[in-house]
């Protein structure tokens, strides 16, 4: 168990619709990060939120949107939903201080599928 | 445009043998370069990592090779083990701004065999 918690592990849901995955990151963590693994692309940085305040934002398409809650767990609203959609979508927390990177840790990510 | 090219795509070893998988970058402001390891089903979790004032870092049966001047760097497995049959990210990051999100290469399917 890494720490940093993600529900649902698995989601199956229609083109056109709209889910949301949650994240819950590990204690003390103040920035949470989501990326997309796809067969195709590889694994793709989307968004970083740092004590509930957006971050930096990586190819996140404007059907995605997310957010961080006082009690820093985060969430990744996928609306619209197309075929290509279809993914793993990972969750990571770390502490940033001072500039100093002290390494991920990822959740063990949700499966969706779009049909 | 990809930032960090990693290969190969998959590599096969025996027990015992050397794997080695290797990275390029693109960007001279990365400052951050770890190795993450997925195994079927989960996240990649963080292996080694090192930032670009050595040339060589070493964890137990992990090493780093890191050129600057060439931009690339490269994992070194001694010893590979069936356990080790996982898939393999490179990564680089930069912190910028309290960010560091992570480039990541296409990743290389490790498999050890008996």
């Amino acid at each position: 168990d890494s720490g940093v918690t993600q529900t649902p592990k698995h989601l199956i849901t229609a083109t056109g619709q709209r889910v949301t995955l949650r994240c819950s990151p590990r204690s003390g963590d103040l920035s949470v990060y989501w990326y997309q693994q796809s067969l195709d692309q590889g694994l793709q940085f989307l968004i970083q939120y740092y004590n509930g305040e957006e971050r930096a934002k990586g190819n996140i398409l404007e059907r995605f949107s997310a957010q961080q809650f006082p009690d820093l767990h985060s969430e990744l609203n996928l609306s619209s939903l197309e075929l290509g959609d279809s993914a793993l979508y990972f969750c990571a927390s770390s502490v940033a201080i001072d500039g100093t990177n002290y390494g991920y840790t990822f959740g063990s990510g949700t499966r969706l599928t779009v049909v | 445009q990809q930032q960090v090219k990693q290969s190969p795509q998959s590599l096969i070893v025996q027990k015992g043998g050397i794997s080695i998988i290797n990275c390029a970058y693109e960007n001279t402001a990365f400052d951050y370069f770890p190795w993450y390891q997925q195994f079927p089903g989960k996240g990649p979790a963080l292996l080694i990592a090192i930032r670009p004032d050595v040339s060589e870092k070493k964890e137990g049966r992990f090493t780093i090779s890191f050129n600057k001047s060439a931009k690339q760097f490269s994992l070194h497995i001694m010893d590979s083990q069936p356990g080790d049959s996982a898939t393999y990210f490179c990564a680089a990051s930069m912190g910028g701004a309290g960010s560091y999100q992570l480039t990541f290469g296409k990743g290389t399917k490790l498999s050890v065999i008996p």
